[in-house]
């Protein structure tokens, strides 16, 4: 079936450390995107991409970066910088004008800092 | 600056009865798109109804419709006939054109509504 595959659902990071989130979608959708969900809180964008190799900052990228060498895949990394990374991480997908429902999210990954 | 607004952070109905959860929306952009999420405890987005600007009617699906007064920028959500499954977060989101890439877009979320439905 296609859809958005997100993995690992939960991780637990050292304060220092780098963790990356995949992203994987095999419905050939050109657009990817990254949330940031807080506890009780809304979504928040941290970075999205419309093409290969190509991605845009969103309202809250510092301490993350991603890449998208292949349209399929887009992780983000979790950086040493993020000082406050605990969080629920949504990953999304959508065609380039989508209305309706035709943006996909996956399951999320529960980021924990110990 | 805020784009979504969501002024309910929780909300009580009950069971069979209709509730409104409100979305207030800031834009410049001629062409938009408002759409309405559930969020059950789980954390999956379940989609629930999309309105387009250009649409001239208000959408509904099934129990879900939504209240589109494009002159007040309001898109509340009226769900009718409340169940308990329908306790959940329910966000208000809109699509905006980047200001950079003409044929680009991105979502954004108000800050959501805590549903509770008693029995």
């Amino acid at each position: 079936d296609g859809g958005i595959t997100q993995s690992p659902k939960y991780l637990f990071r050292k304060e220092g450390q780098n963790v990356t989130l995949s992203c994987e979608q095999n419905l050939n959708h050109d657009a990817m995107y990254w949330y940031r969900q807080d506890p009780g809180q809304g979504l928040r964008l941290i970075y999205y991409s419309q093409i290969v190799n190509d991605f845009q900052k969103g309202d809250i990228a510092e301490g993350y970066s991603v890449s998208r060498e292949k349209k399929e895949s887009f992780p983000l990394t979790v950086t040493s910088a993020q000082k406050n990374p605990t969080a629920f991480y949504l990953c999304a997908s959508s065609i380039e004008n989508f209305s309706g429902n035709t943006i996909y999210f996956g399951e999320g990954s529960w980021l924990t800092v110990v | 600056a805020q784009k979504i607004t969501q002024t309910q952070p929780g909300m009580f109905v009950q069971e069979k009865e209709a509730v409104t959860l409100d979305c207030t929306y800031d834009t410049s952009d001629p062409s938009y798109g408002l759409f309405w999420y559930k969020q059950p405890s789980s954390g999956e987005m379940i989609f629930l109804i999309y309105q387009g600007s250009y649409d001239q009617q208000n959408a509904t699906e099934g129990r879900y419709s939504l209240n589109f007064q494009k002159a007040r920028k309001s898109a509340n959500l009226v769900i009718s006939a409340s169940q308990l499954g329908d306790s959940a977060m329910y966000f208000c989101a809109m699509r905006e054109a980047t200001p950079d890439m003409d044929s680009s877009y991105k979502l954004i979320f108000g800050s959501g509504t805590r549903l509770l439905v008693r029995p």
